[in-house]
């Protein structure tokens, strides 16, 4: 099946820094990806669609600024978290469809301090 | 009102027993519907599809109610293995492939 790769798997950071996470798939050429971000006991919530060669969308209350999509490549969509604070702490996870399944990153665990 | 709800439980039951979660929905255009498995820390990975006549894979039944908006899932002779937060996903008709997550209900199975 197809795999993604997400990178860092887990990154603790100071307020105020930005992170960088990448998410890779590694068998498949994805135009499409998404990013989700999970708070602990709460549902995945799908943060934007990232398109590969244009503006990624973001759902309604994700800030485009402040949580940067790039999508370079069919196989690479990064999101930076910049100026991250505490309550950006959360689990990113990177997803891309293949048919009709839908495949997802082992995500990134963010710790802001 | 959520999209997808469901009990967060948790669930915590006898190896070997038999048992059923339930998830509602709220948007009647839905036309995707799906079960992932979330272990501890770790991303989700689908579990089955639901389709309308309902479906069974090994020890685990999907049903789907689209006139009470209803979806469960049933696992008999639960396994250890089987311990893990179990969500309820719906696609909706016009959203393309965009997903809307339950929160999950979290199974233990015990010794």
């Amino acid at each position: 099946g197809a795999v993604v790769s997400q990178h860092p798997s887990w990154v603790i950071c100071k307020s105020g820094t930005s992170v960088k996470i990448e998410c890779r798939s590694l068998d498949f050429q994805a135009t499409t990806m998404f990013w989700y971000r999970q708070f602990p006991k709460q549902s995945l919530m799908l943060m934007a669609t990232s398109n590969e060669g244009s503006k990624a969308t973001y759902e309604q209350g994700v800030e485009k600024d402040k949580f940067l999509i790039n999508h370079a490549s069919l196989t690479l969509s990064t999101l930076t978290v910049t100026s991250a604070h505490p309550e950006d702490s959360s689990f990113y996870i990177c997803s891309f469809f293949r048919g009709y399944e839908q495949f997802f990153g082992p995500g990134t665990r963010l710790t802001v301090l | 009102r959520k999209e997808v709800e469901q009990d967060p439980g948790p669930f915590n039951v006898p190896e070997g027993a038999t048992v059923a979660f339930n998830c509602t929905y709220s948007n009647s255009a839905s036309q995707s519907f799906f079960w992932y498995r979330q272990d501890c820390r770790k991303e989700p990975k689908l579990l089955m599809s639901v389709y309308s006549s309902g479906n069974e894979d090994g020890r685990f039944t999907a049903q789907l109610n689209r006139a009470s908006q209803y979806i469960s899932l049933l696992i008999r002779d639960s396994k250890l293995s089987d311990s893990a937060t179990y969500l309820c996903v719906v696609n909706t008709a016009g959203g393309g492939n965009k997903l809307t997550f339950g929160t999950g209900t979290q199974l233990k199975v015990e010794l």
